[in-house]
Order: C-alpha cells, then structure tokens, then sequence
C-alpha cells in the first residue's frame, strides 16, 4: 500500500504558540487529504477536507482560523494549529487518497500527539 | 448523513479463542465499509473493506467481515485471536461518491479487543 508519512509523531508546546504539522504522501500524488482529530479513548472526527491547490472545506464547529490547512502540493499538506491553548490537547492524524488506479482508499499516517501546557 | 454503531466499547477474550466485534451502520444511500486497527498512539492499519460483490471479505491477520445488507452490520471476526491482537478497532462508513474508498470517513467509537492470555 502507500506510504503517508506525518511528522511530528508528538509535539508539547506552550499555550498561546502556534504549531505545525506536516502529512506527505511518499509514493503518490495526493490529490485530497483528509484531518482528523481524536480525543483520548474516542473515535476519529474529520475536521476538514483539502484539495490540491484549493482552499480546505472545514467540518461544522471546527474553527477554520484556528485550524490553518495548507494543501500546496501534490505530497504535501499541512495543517497549523493557531494560538494552541490545553484544549486542544489532542490525537490528530491526517490521511491522503489520489487518483491513480491503484490508489483505491485514503491511507492514514502515524498521527500527531499535540499536548499544549 | 451516515452513523456507525459499535456496540461493545470492549471485549475481553482469552488467547487462541474466537472473536466477533460488531458493528452497525445507519445510510440513505449505499456505503462502502471499513474495518481498521490502531494500536496505542499509532495511525490507523486497514484491516479489510468492502466495496462490492461477495459479501464476506478476508482481511489481513485472518480477520474476515461479513457484510449484511438487511441487517446493515458489518461485523468483523477472528476465528482464534493472539495477544499481538490487542489494540483497538474501529468500523467506518464512507459514501461511494463514485470515487470507491477516496472520500471522507465516518467512524465508530471503537471497540478495544483486550487478548488475555
């Protein structure tokens, strides 16, 4: 299968910072790449959906200034998480489909534990 | 809109026994489902899915799923379970789309399968 690799696999940082988080695609061209977050002991919730050289289509009640998603390349998108304070605390993993034939399903990278202090 | 139901939050089971972790959907519209593991703060691993067609589906690790169209269940089985099992388990739903497996998914809440030896 494909190879979506996420980096940082963990981050703490100071409330009132602002962090970045990277998703790239190793071995397709991601045409759409999905983020998620997820709280402890809970399932995953989408937060937003981006396309290659589009702006991101955010879920309901996920804040689109606090949550900056950039999808500027085929292999790249990154999602920024604006004036962190505790609460957003959180699991957040990302996933990326493309449209090769043999891409048939979105596949998830390792997943970024962000605990801000 | 789409919903998934995991009925059991967790399952204990000793080695070597049978399993089933089950799984119900709710949908206007035909679905494609999957089944996927994550082990402590790791991404997700796609264990099976279905698309199409038969309607039991073979997973890796010997998990199997048989999709139930009537009973709209998705139901994940192993016939002799490891302690490397251990890890939780999450059914989702995406809508087809016309693109198979490319779009968005809607999870469960997870079901931790906990192998006891």
């Amino acid at each position: 299968g494909a190879v979506v690799s996420q980096h940082p696999s963990w981050v703490i940082c100071k409330s009132g910072t602002s962090v970045k988080i990277e998703c790239r695609s190793l071995d397709f061209q991601a045409t759409t790449m999905f983020w998620y977050r997820q709280f402890p002991k809970q399932s995953l919730m989408l937060m937003a959906t981006s396309n290659e050289g589009s702006k991101a289509t955010y879920e309901q009640g996920v804040e689109k200034d606090k949550f900056l998603i950039n999808h500027a390349s085929l292999t790249l998108s990154t999602l920024t998480v604006t004036s962190a304070h505790p609460e957003d605390s959180s699991f957040y993993i990302c996933s990326a489909t493309g449209q090769q034939g043999w891409v048939t399903e979105a596949f998830f990278g390792q997943g970024t534990r962000l605990t801000v202090v | 809109a789409q919903s998934v139901t995991q009925l059991d939050s967790q399952v204990p089971v000793f080695e070597e026994a049978p399993v089933e972790l089950r799984c119900n959907y709710s949908s206007s519209v035909s679905v494609y489902l999957f089944w996927y593991v994550q082990y402590p703060n790791q991404g997700l691993q796609l264990l099976l899915k279905y698309l199409s067609g038969s309607t039991l589906v073979k997973g890796i690790n010997g998990f199997e799923a048989e999709f139930n169209k009537s009973q709209t269940s998705f139901h994940l089985r192993k016939p002799s379970v490891h302690i490397s099992d251990t890890a939780e388990y999450f059914c989702a739903v995406s809508d087809p789309g016309g693109a198979e497996g490319r779009r968005a998914l809607t999870f469960g809440s997870g079901t931790r399968l906990q192998v006891q030896p």
